[in-house]
């Protein structure tokens, strides 16, 4: 079956970068774009971006662009998204969410699975 | 771009729940809807205006009309009782609607 299974929760103090893993099993693992959404606490979902495993190739939020990077390593099938110049307010919880449709460009499909999400702390 | 949803919706259990989401234009796009149990991951209910995906309980539906869709939930149960996010596209930027929670009183 379909597995997306995220690395464990990070505390990182304002300025620091975080990288979030997203390792997935059980399909073709170059064949779904993979999505990163985040969800602050008790707020809402706010996605970030994609990237083609295929090709590495990447889309970002506008919000996102220069701040985000999302990569990821074939060899053992897993995508990451690091954020950089963290601040207090990026406090959220980070989910992977692959594309639902098999070798069809993003943007106008749905996301299913999701992972079980990474909680990021930012503090001092 | 933005998704509007209301902030809560309460229906008693065996009633029918509607929750809207309202757009600009959103009847030329497609949504899908997501259901987030506390402390759980989102997991997809809907996509494409009104397809199931296999695993969802028939009492969930979707519809898309004009500026609108809405999902309905018929006979609904206390293991509905979660928060629902409509997700659309615009321009190449997924767009998720602020969520709605369900209450089943």
């Amino acid at each position: 079956q379909v597995q997306l299974v995220q690395s464990g929760a990070e505390v990182k103090k304002p300025g620091a970068s975080v990288k979030v893993s997203c390792k997935t099993s059980g399909y073709t693992f170059s064949g779904y774009y993979m999505h990163w959404v985040r969800q602050a606490p008790g707020q809402g979902l706010e996605w970030m971006g994609w990237i083609n495993p295929n090709s590495g190739g990447t889309h970002y939020a506008q919000k996102f662009q220069g701040w985000v990077t999302m990569t990821r390593d074939t060899s053992i099938t897993t995508v990451y998204m690091e954020l950089s110049r963290l601040r207090s307010d990026d406090t959220a919880v980070y989910y992977c969410a692959r594309d639902a449709v098999f070798r069809r460009e993003a943007g106008v499909n749905w996301f299913d699975p999701w992972g079980q999400g990474t909680l990021v702390t930012v503090s001092s | 771009y933005e998704l509007t949803q209301p902030p809560s919706v309460s229906v008693s259990p065996g009633q029918t729940a509607s929750i809207t989401c309202s757009g600009d234009k959103l009847g030329d796009k497609y949504a899908s809807w997501y259901q987030q149990r506390p402390g759980q991951s989102p997991a997809l209910v809907i996509y494409e205006d009104a397809k199931r995906p296999s695993g969802i309980p028939e009492r969930f539906s979707g519809s898309n009309s004009g500026n609108t869709v809405t999902l309905t939930i018929s006979g609904t149960q206390a293991m509905d009782e979660a928060d629902y996010y409509c997700q659309a596209w615009d321009t190449s930027t997924a767009i998720f609607g602020g969520g709605t929670k369900l209450t089943v009183l």
